[in-house]
Order: structure tokens, then sequence, then C-alpha cells
């Protein structure tokens, strides 16, 4: 079936640190891949997708780039900041049955 | 964008009764989820809720614990049944409009 794996957390970083977090998938068929945010006390949002291979989804200065050949949508930003310290979510969505699926969740902690 | 209405935003409840959240879109969606996320952890999808038919579960969820009614394209309800403090979670729905992915704000449930 389909599943999800995001490198375990927590990722604790010095602000201005260059952040990757690991994402891969199993899937059949051509999903379309997402990065969620969770900031303390807030619900899921939408951060970037990406929906075909070689597409890369940014917003914000976050950056993936779908990867049929190693199947990983891997998370980068160059330079973070203490407002990024959420929790974060990378996603598949089937292509057959629209289901969106979800990683386990990595914690970013940003220090100043 | 579609505007998803959930409620109620958060409830207390005792062991042994019952709680029904609603989900209300302000247009007519092709598909709707309900999902789960317990203390600490990712979203685990429950079901599918299907318009006109019953709801198609996902592995560990079953119709007896989970009731769900889905009478039209933009209502659905989702049951937690003879509660136990187990089922203390946060509760979604979740809508695809216009191919793209919409979560409401979430029913924090915390049972005694």
């Amino acid at each position: 079936g389909n599943s999800v794996t995001q490198m375990e957390g927590p990722v604790t970083l010095s602000e201005e640190a260059f952040l990757t977090i690991n994402c891969t998938y199993t899937a059949t068929g051509y999903p379309s891949l997402f990065w969620y945010v969770q900031y303390p006390g807030e619900g899921l949002q939408l951060l970037l997708k990406a929906t075909k291979a070689d597409d890369k989804g940014s917003n914000k200065g976050f950056e993936a780039t779908y990867r049929k050949e190693t199947t990983s949508f891997h998370l980068e930003k160059g330079s973070v900041q203490v407002s990024d310290s959420a929790v974060y979510f990378c996603a598949l969505r089937s292509s057959n049955t629209g289901k969106l699926i979800f990683g386990q969740g990595t914690t970013l902690q940003v220090k100043p | 964008s579609a505007v998803i209405s959930q409620k109620p935003s958060r409830d207390i409840c005792q062991r042994g009764t019952s709680l029904t959240i609603q989900c209300q879109v302000d247009s007519q969606v092709t598909m709707m989820f309900w999902y789960r996320q317990q203390p600490g952890q990712s979203l685990t999808l429950i079901a599918t809720a299907n318009q006109g038919s019953e709801a198609t579960y996902e592995s560990g969820f079953v119709i007896d614990k989970f009731p769900i009614s889905r009478p039209n394209l933009t209502f659905s309800t989702l049951t937690v049944s003879n509660m136990s403090p187990e089922d203390s979670s946060i509760y979604l729905c979740s809508v695809v409009g216009n191919e793209k992915l919409f979560f409401g704000s979430g029913t924090q449930l915390s049972v005694l």
C-alpha cells in the first residue's frame, strides 16, 4: 500500500542554518506530494506541493523536488528562522483514491 | 477555495457516551475524508465519506465505533461512539475541491 516515511525528530537548528527534512514514499501510480506545517496550537497548513515528477514546490523559502527515481520529496530551506519552529508533515495523495496519507511528522526547533 | 465549518471545536465527554462531529462545506465537493490526530502523533485516515452510500473505512477503524453519514455533497458527520480515554484526539474533516485539499479546523475531544 501507499506509505510515507520521514526522518525522525526533533531536529534542532540555530537560526540561519540550512534545513533538510527527508521524506520518502511508496506508492502505486502517480501520486501528488505535499508538505504540511503545524505551528504550535494551530491546525494544519499546506506549505507546498508537487504533482508530477521533477516538479519543485516552493513557499516561504521552503522547497521540495519530486524525485521519482529516488521516491523522495525532501524539504529544504536555506536559512531557518525561529518562527519556522513547528511540526512538518510529508504526505502523498493517491491518484487512484484521492486519499491523503501522512508521514509521522518531524518536529523542528530553531534556536536564536 | 472551499470553506469548511467543523463543529464542535472542542468537547469534554464522559466515558461511554457518544459525540457527533459535523463538517459543513460552502460548496459541493467530490471527496470528503475524516482523520484523527492523537496527541503528539501524525494524522491517520479513518474513512472516506461517500455520498449516498456507506463510508469506506481504513484498517483498524469500524463502522460501529465511527459511524459516518454523508447525506449530500456539502455535509458529513462523524460519530465517536462509546468513548474511552483512548479516543481523546483531534478529529478533522478534509475535502477535495477543484483538485485542491482543504482541512477543517478540527474538533479537540477529551474523554474523561
